[in-house]
């Protein structure tokens, strides 16, 4: 159990397109979902935290206005890249988890490679 | 926020010896984790450790915590190729769903 499934796995668009990448939680209600981004042979960074119903909450120095987050049910959120640039081009995994005010494990995503051309 | 930091940043050891990578961290913590991740590929959770632990096996693995220094350790005993990938520790902010803090990650190399 406690699957979380991403699409695309890889995207590929054009310089000033938006691009919509959905994570699934397949088994469970996920009352959180994280979102992070990674750099080539970099670490993972947190770039908001989703929770169900209620607006994303935003790292320091990510932009809310150019990654748009929708956590609009207890099993899917997307995460919007609006007008990509090459610099957006990155690995970006979502990971989901069951608590809301008590601890839980995060179950990952398998990630979507975005490329800006 | 606080932040892992892994070292060695690259480990490459012939297979059958034992792997071992350090992890540190700044602040508090409830929990941390390790997790693997293959070129290209999502994370997979190798295992957890409260804060309250000192010592943690599964299988191969065994991790080891000192809140007092602020670091753990992640020992991969009998290394196999498969073991190649890239080993990360994760931190929690606190209680409640947060987000986690990952550290830089050790690339470890098994060679055959």
């Amino acid at each position: 159990g406690a699957v979380v499934s991403q699409h695309p796995s890889r995207v590929i668009c054009k310089s000033g397109t938006s691009v919509k990448i959905e994570c699934r939680s397949l088994d469970f209600q996920a009352t959180t979902m994280f979102w992070y981004r990674q750099f080539p042979k970099k670490s993972l960074m947190l770039m908001a935290t989703s929770n169900e119903g209620s607006k994303a909450t935003y790292e320091q120095g990510v932009e809310k206005d150019k990654f748009l987050i929708n956590h609009a049910s207890l099993t899917l959120s997307t995460l919007t890249v609006t007008s990509a640039h090459p610099e957006d081009s990155s690995f970006y995994i979502c990971s989901a988890s069951r608590a809301s005010g008590t601890w839980d494990t995060q179950y990952f995503g398998p990630g979507t490679r975005l490329t800006v051309l | 926020s606080q932040q892992g930091e892994e070292d060695p940043q690259a480990l490459s050891i012939q297979e059958g010896e034992n792997a071992t990578m350090n992890c540190s961290y700044k602040t508090s913590i409830n929990n941390l984790q390790w997790y693997r991740q293959n070129s290209g590929r999502g994370l997979v959770h190798l295992i957890l450790i409260r804060s309250n632990e000192r010592e943690k096996h599964s299988g191969r693995l065994r991790v080891t915590l000192d809140t007092s220094k602020k670091s753990s350790s992640l020992l991969i005993t009998a290394s196999r190729a498969a073991d190649t990938a890239s080993y990360f520790c994760a931190t929690d902010g606190g209680g409640g769903a947060d987000g986690l803090t990952f550290g830089k990650g050790t690339h470890l190399i098994i060679q055959p």
